[in-house]
């Protein structure tokens, strides 16, 4: 069985530059949940994918937008980036949109 | 408004010293609590669900317990590969939000 994969691993772009994060999900597992961790902080929730329609979103503006495919995987997108967008962000995966979630090894994104 | 805080921040800890750490939730309806363990840079590694007070689940030397009001993880004579940090969040049933409220975490070192 495999895990959650996200790529890339590192990232680093300049200030008002867009990015694409991309993540596959567990196999069986059709919700996506995204989130963004500031070093020493909980993870933030960003928003959450079921059945390729968003389920739920959380304090972000709508320059964090997202998309899931058929296969269920996902993307996250970050336009105008801002020095705060500098964090680890990661995606999970779980078999209905209230079952645990399993985690990806995040993408580490630096903005300069 | 729905809130998660772990205690302690911090903990350190001899090869051998048992200790258990603290999860306080205010949530509107719990639907899960739920436990991860979480290693510098990569995503979190999901440990337990709770559902209802009272249910205690099991791993290795990691024990999960919990109350109406807060949640204890209890380390049984922990080993320095334990060190980690310990993350906690709640999902609730209020409402159409299915995002998880995690706590800041309690960063765990054992000396051996």
């Amino acid at each position: 069985e495999t895990g959650v994969t996200q790529s890339p691993t590192h990232l680093i772009k300049t200030r008002g530059q867009q990015v694409t994060l991309r993540c596959s999900s567990q196999s069986g597992h059709n919700t996506v949940s995204w989130y963004q961790q500031a070093l020493g902080q909980g993870p933030q929730f960003i928003f959450q994918y079921y059945r390729e329609e968003e389920n739920g979103r959380g304090n972000f503006p709508p320059r964090f937008s997202g998309l899931q495919f058929p296969n269920y995987s996902s993307e996250l997108n970050v336009n105008a980036l801002e020095l705060d967008d500098s964090a680890l962000y990661l995606c999970a995966s779980s078999f209905n949109m209230w079952s645990e979630q399993f985690f990806g090894p995040g993408t580490r994104l630096t903005v300069l | 408004e729905d809130q998660v805080t772990q205690s302690p921040e911090a903990l350190r800890l001899q090869e051998g010293e048992s200790s258990s750490l603290n999860c306080s939730y205010t949530v509107s309806g719990l639907r899960g609590l739920f436990w991860y363990r979480q290693d510098p840079g990569k995503g979190p590694e999901f440990l337990f669900t709770l559902y209802s007070a009272g249910e205690e689940k099991e791993k290795e030397r990691l024990k999960a317990t919990l109350t109406k009001k807060e949640s204890f993880l209890h380390i049984t004579a922990p080993k320095p590969e334990d060190s980690a940090t310990y993350l906690c969040a709640v999902q609730a049933t209020a409402g159409n939000n299915r995002k998880l409220i995690w706590g800041l975490g309690t960063s765990l070192a054992v000396n051996p």
